[in-house]
C-alpha cells in the first residue's frame, strides 16, 4: 500500500517568504507527527495531530510555524516570513493512535527547505 | 529535561568489523525504537525493545534494552556496505505520546 507522500521533495525559498509543506499520511493513521532535523542530527518535534483533538503545538520553534489538518488526513506545515536558520529536512511521520506503547511511527521522504 | 544519549555520533570502519551503538538515559522507558535513516529518505524503524534485558536480533544486528529500562544498545556484526546510515534511538514514556530521539550514529561502512 500507498506510505506516507511529502512535497515538495525539494524547496528553495528566499529569507521572508512564506511557504507550505505538505503530508499525505497513510490512510486509516489517526497520529501525524512533523519533525525538524538538521543534516545528520536527530529529530526535533515539531507538531502532534491526533483525530480530533487539539493538536499539541509545544514544539513550533516560533509563532512563525503553523499547521493544519484538514478531515482527518492531510497535513500542512506553514512556515511564514522564512529565516536562514529554517533550512532542514521537514519530515511527517503517521501512526495508528499513539507510539507511546510501541506502535509505528512510519516516516514520509521529507521536504528538504533551503531558505536563501 | 528527557534526553538520550547516543554514541558515538560518528563511526567509520572496515567491512567485516564488529560495532556497538549506545542509548544512555536516566528517564525510564516504556518502550524503546531504533531506526535506519538512508540519505533522503525517512527513518525506517527496525525494531522495538519493551522489556528490560530484553534481546532481539535481525540477522546480524543485535538489539538490548537494559534491565532497567534505561539504556539500550544496538550491536552489528561482520558490517557490510549496506549497513551505512543513520541509526536513531527513540525512548517512549508512558505519561507522554512524543518520542524522546537520540541525536543519531552516523555509520560509514568501507568495503
Amino acid at each position: 500500500g500507498a506510505g506516507v507522500s511529502q512535497s515538495p521533495s525539494n524547496k528553495v525559498t528566499e529569507k521572508g517568504k512564506d511557504v507550505e509543506l505538505r503530508c499525505d499520511p497513510i490512510s486509516g493513521h489517526t497520529a501525524l507527527y512533523w519533525y525538524r532535523q538538521s543534516l545528520g542530527q536527530g529529530l526535533e518535534f515539531l507538531i502532534y495531530f491526533q483525530g480530533n483533538s487539539a493538536p499539541d503545538k509545544s514544539g513550533l520553534p516560533s509563532d512563525r510555524f503553523s499547521a493544519e489538518r484538514t478531515g482527518g488526513s492531510v497535513s500542512t506545515l506553514t512556515i511564514q516570513r522564512t529565516q536562514q536558520e529554517d533550512s532542514a529536512v521537514y519530515l511527517c511521520a503517521s501512526s495508528f493512535e499513539i507510539s507511546g506503547a510501541g506502535y509505528t511511527q512510519y516516516f514520509g521522504p521529507g521536504t528538504r527547505l533551503t531558505v536563501l | 529535561t528527557q534526553l538520550l544519549e547516543q554514541s558515538p555520533q560518528f563511526l567509520s570502519i572496515q567491512e567485516g568489523e564488529n560495532l556497538t551503538v549506545y542509548c544512555n538515559s536516566s528517564s525510564v522507558f516504556s518502550s524503546l525504537q531504533w531506526y535506519r535513516q538512508e540519505p533522503g529518505e525517512g527513518p525506517v524503524l527496525l525494531v522495538t525493545v519493551v522489556t528490560g534485558g530484553e534481546v532481539k536480533k535481525l540477522k546480524r544486528l543485535t538489539f538490548q534494552f537494559g534491565d532497567a529500562r534505561k539504556d539500550s544498545s544496538l550491536h552489528i556484526t561482520a558490517a557490510q556496505p549496506g549497513d551505512t546510515g543513520l541509526y536513531l534511538c527513540a525512548g517512549a514514556l508512558d505519561s507522554n505520546y512524543q518520542l524522546i530521539w537520540g541525536a543519531g550514529t552516523k555509520l560509514i561502512i568501507k568495503p
